[in-house]
């Protein structure tokens, strides 16, 4: 148990719908950084929060979102979900601002679009 | 994306022979890291490696930093079968404020009992 939880495990959605995905970092963690693995693309960073501001910036689509907030936990928003965004989402955490490469990483939210 | 080449893509042994694959990048990093994905888990970290020719070992898994700073090696001993799942390599260049991680594409590691 890596201490970072994801929601919902499983998602099943239609194209053209919003999801949104939530992640707890583990107790203490101030960074979470979200990453797209999909089988032919491996692991892609999306984007990284620190303390509730946004850090790092990787790969996201502009029909993606995320937001960190004051109790740390993040949020990332997917709308005008289209077939190819049906993927494993993972969330990770990190005590530090700056990515150490040492991250912990949740089970992860499989999004399915229809 | 960059990407690193993970090899071989997938392994399939027996359990007990040791194990040995490999990631190279284009660029120079000044860190390699190795994460093991158990099927349905997120990535774990196994070894972490900061300095070129570095060799590190976490029980019996060893880990190296190539000299040259663009390739980074993974070796299993005796595996058994919990060793099953994907290896990711991942590099960093930690110059800076860019510190994004590079990953490879896992080898994918079967152990037949």
């Amino acid at each position: 148990d890596s201490g970072v939880t994801q929601t919902p495990k499983h998602l099943i959605t239609a194209t053209g719908q919003r999801v949104t995905l939530r992640c707890s970092p583990r107790s203490g963690d101030l960074s979470v950084y979200w990453y797209q693995q999909s089988l032919d693309q491996g692991l892609q960073f999306l984007i990284q929060y620190y303390n509730g501001e946004e850090r790092a910036k990787g790969n996201i689509l502009e029909r993606f979102s995320a937001q960190q907030f004051p109790d740390l936990h993040s949020e990332l928003n997917l709308s005008s979900l289209e077939l190819g965004d049906s993927a494993l989402y993972f969330c990770a955490s990190s005590v530090a601002s700056l990515n150490t490469g040492e991250l912990f990483f949740g089970e992860g939210s499989r999004l399915t679009v229809l | 994306g960059q990407q690193l080449n993970q090899s071989p893509q997938s392994m399939f042994i027996q359990e007990g022979e040791d194990v040995s694959m490999n990631c190279t990048s284009s660029s120079i990093f000044n860190t390699w890291l190795w994460y093991k994905q158990d099927p349905g888990e997120g990535p774990v970290l196994l070894i972490a490696l900061y300095k070129a020719g570095e060799l590190t070992s976490n029980g019996r898994l060893t880990a190296q930093f190539g000299i040259t700073r663009k390739d980074s090696f993974l070796n299993i001993s005796a595996s058994i079968p919990s060793d099953v799942g994907i290896y990711f390599c991942a590099g960093q260049n930690r110059a800076g404020n860019n510190r994004k991680l590079i990953w490879g594409l896992g080898t994918s590691l079967a152990v037949n009992p």
